[in-house]
């Protein structure tokens, strides 16, 4: 698995564009980028998932640049409610199997 | 479609004694993985089954941890006995299996957890 850097935390107000950037410098050329993302007293969620450009659904995007060593989940115009931790996982089609997670990004949106 | 159900979602115990958690994965799903999260540590992975057989358990801590699926349905994982250091988060997820091809971290399904005390 590739691994990946991403800030510990972050703050951001209501109704703002949130971005969060994820660092993956020796991610393979089969390797996917994902996003997770949990609330407290929650388990993760998948949120987005791409491999290459941008991705984008009703909760989040996903830029991805052409040498795919970073990416950043952008989410629009944050709420309370999306305070919650933010994992970038990165890794190869995976035959069923585990997922490990880092430290991840804690968000915390401000009134 | 009913989600991933864990229970109890809180357990206080003494030290020495027995907890058993159990988890409920989305049913058609074959696989089910257990992870835990002490305070202020990261996610672990503790162990994988595939159906009822282990495929990967790896991640459990030690002998005082021990997970079963019988029939490959839900699954219990029981901690005997219990240690102040066990105390944090379980969590249990499902996915389901789709055989070779299926890109890292999609189709995942987590619980709400367990939160386990041990005073």
């Amino acid at each position: 698995l590739a691994k990946t850097t991403q800030p510990i935390s972050m703050d951001s107000y209501e109704g703002q564009e949130v971005n969060i950037t994820c660092s993956h410098n020796n991610i393979a050329t089969n390797d996917y980028i994902t996003w997770y993302q949990q609330f407290p007293s929650q388990g993760p969620r998948f949120i987005i998932q791409g491999y290459k450009t941008k991705v984008t659904n009703e909760v989040a995007s996903l830029f991805i640049p052409a040498d795919r060593k970073s990416s950043t989940l952008s989410l629009p115009r944050v709420s309370l409610s999306d305070t919650a931790v933010y994992y970038c996982l990165v890794g190869d089609i995976n035959r069923d199997d585990k997922i490990i997670f880092g430290k991840g990004t804690r968000l915390h949106i401000l009134p | 479609e009913a989600g991933v159900t864990q229970f109890p979602s809180h357990s206080v115990i003494e030290k020495g004694q027995t907890v058993t958690l159990r988890c409920d994965p989305i049913s058609g799903h074959d696989n089910l993985y257990w992870y835990r999260r002490v305070m202020g540590k990261e996610i672990k992975f503790l162990l994988h089954f595939v159906k009822e057989s282990k495929q990967d358990e790896s991640g459990m801590p030690n002998n005082r941890f021990l997970a079963e699926r019988t029939g490959g349905t839900y699954s219990t994982l029981k901690v005997q006995p219990a240690e102040l250091e066990d105390s944090g988060v379980y969590f249990c997820a499902s996915s389901q299996a789709v055989g070779a091809r299926q890109p890292y971290g999609y189709g995942y399904t987590f619980g709400s957890g367990t939160r386990l005390t041990v005073v």
